[in-house]
């Protein structure tokens, strides 16, 4: 889907709490993911992928869930520190032509 | 390993006027690629290299953009003449290959304000 403009989603939490942002999908023929972590005046720095073979995958705090029935995916982040604070994008793509569109940004705020 | 470099990081330009932006991809990065980024949205891809030959460039306003990478490293971005809404920040990315988009890796950007 295309983006929204200026009305970005918020998610606020503590320091120490778990973060889920979530993302809706448009293209069921999309079979490769990713999420992206964006700082402020940096460009987007990969965080994990998943294929559309794969209900979940994990890395190091986070985790990416993949529900292709309803064209959802979600990003955890486990124990969120105030360094986690950014921008989070997730994209789509259909794997063989190598072209990412990016979805709607989430705009996570991490307290002390 | 030296990222993604681009410049200028900033420009201010009136509308009308033109524009070039410059990146240097990672070292071996056969692909790469210039995305337009809006305040508050996501980046949005204008043209994709493989190489120095172009792979996607439906996205591309080509009536005022154009872009090339010669020599199958460098690329330029140059908007003339440009208008109020190209406005955003211009990132270049690149990629070891060009299925499944890799891993992107991306430049900080060039951000772009035409008054």
């Amino acid at each position: 889907g295309e983006s929204v403009g200026l009305h970005l989603p918020t998610l606020s939490v503590q320091e120490g709490d778990n973060s889920i942002i979530n993302c809706a999908y448009s293209n069921s023929a999309s079979d490769y993911f990713i999420w992206y972590k964006q700082e402020s005046g940096k460009g987007p720095q990969f965080i994990i992928d998943i294929r559309s073979n794969m209900d979940k995958r994990q890395g190091q705090r986070v985790t990416v869930l993949l529900n292709k029935t309803v064209k959802h995916l979600s990003l955890q982040i486990a124990a969120t520190q105030p360094g986690d604070s950014a921008v989070y994008f997730c994209a789509e793509n259909i794997f063989q032509y190598g072209k990412l569109t990016f979805g709607q940004g989430t705009i996570l705020t991490v307290h002390p | 390993e030296a990222g993604v470099a681009q410049s200028p990081r900033y420009k201010i330009i009136e509308k009308r006027q033109s524009v070039a932006f410059w990146c240097n991809p990672i070292s071996g990065h056969a692909t790469l690629y210039w995305y337009q980024q809006i305040l508050g949205q996501g980046p949005k891809l204008l043209i994709q290299f493989q190489n120095n030959g172009v792979v996607d460039d439906s996205q591309l306003p080509k009536d005022r953009f154009s872009a090339e990478r010669l020599k199958g490293v460098d690329s330029t971005l140059k908007i003339q003449p440009a208008k109020l809404e190209d406005s955003a920040v211009y990132l270049c990315a690149s990629s070891l290959t060009r299925l499944g988009a890799g891993e992107l890796f991306f430049g900080e950007g060039s951000r772009l304000t035409v008054l």
